[in-house]
């Protein structure tokens, strides 16, 4: 049964480029969130996504969108790039009414450059 | 809105030592408490959770933690570590099923041999 994965596990861009993330969430869950976790920091939640919708975000601007398709892999988008983007992009899966626990990818390490 | 202090940014104990690593949230309600762990370049991995009941709560690993009401903390105890044990302990809370969940700023775990 394999576990939630995230693509690509690390990926170079430039200041001013956009990037997208994705996440295949673990089979039978639902609910998609994502974290930004920058170095030496805890992660910090970006938003969460459940059927196909935005249901929460955290404070990050604009410039961080997200997408969920119907069979509930997420793609995490960040325009216009800064330095600061640079962090570790966790997935996080769950069921969504069904017990509670969040089951995370090992991330994609984002350098911005 | 609820937060997690971790007051231990970095514990060292020796091999076959017990363990103790702190917890206090701010939360109104009773709330939904976590410990994760972290190797190294990975994703988290879920210790144990607290929602509601026995206040001593059992996980994987041979790690347990306390729920103390009185004192908003949730400590995570281990009675003898091993050298493997050794990353990043985060403790997190959520305010309710399927609510994203807030992060501490972990606590690095050094064992000495």
């Amino acid at each position: 049964d394999a576990g939630v994965t995230q693509s690509p596990t690390h990926l170079i861009k430039t200041r001013g480029q956009q990037v997208t993330l994705r996440c295949s969430p673990k089979s039978g869950h639902d609910t998609v969130s994502w974290y930004q976790q920058a170095l030496g920091q805890g992660p910090q939640f970006i938003f969460q996504y459940y059927e196909e919708e935005e249901r929460q975000r955290g404070n990050f601007p604009d410039r961080f969108s997200g997408h969920q398709f119907p069979n509930y892999s997420s793609e995490l988008n960040v325009n216009a790039l800064l330095l600061g983007d640079s962090a570790l992009y966790l997935c996080a899966s769950s069921a969504r009414d069904r017990g509670f626990g969040y089951t995370f990818g090992s991330g994609t390490r984002l350098t911005v450059v | 809105a609820q937060s997690v202090t971790q007051p231990d940014i970095h514990i060292t104990v020796s091999e076959g030592a017990s363990l103790e690593l702190r917890c206090n949230y701010s939360y109104g309600a009773t709330p939904y408490l976590f410990w994760y762990v972290q190797s190294p370049g990975q994703g988290l991995q879920l210790l144990l959770k607290y929602f509601s009941g026995d206040t001593l709560v059992q996980g994987i690993k041979g790690f347990e933690a306390e729920f103390k009401r009185s004192q908003s903390s949730f400590n995570l105890r281990k009675p003898s570590v091993h050298w493997s044990d050794a990353a990043e302990y985060f403790c997190a809370v959520g305010a309710r099923r399927d609510d994203k969940i807030i992060f501490g700023k972990g606590t690095r775990l050094h064992i000495l041999p």
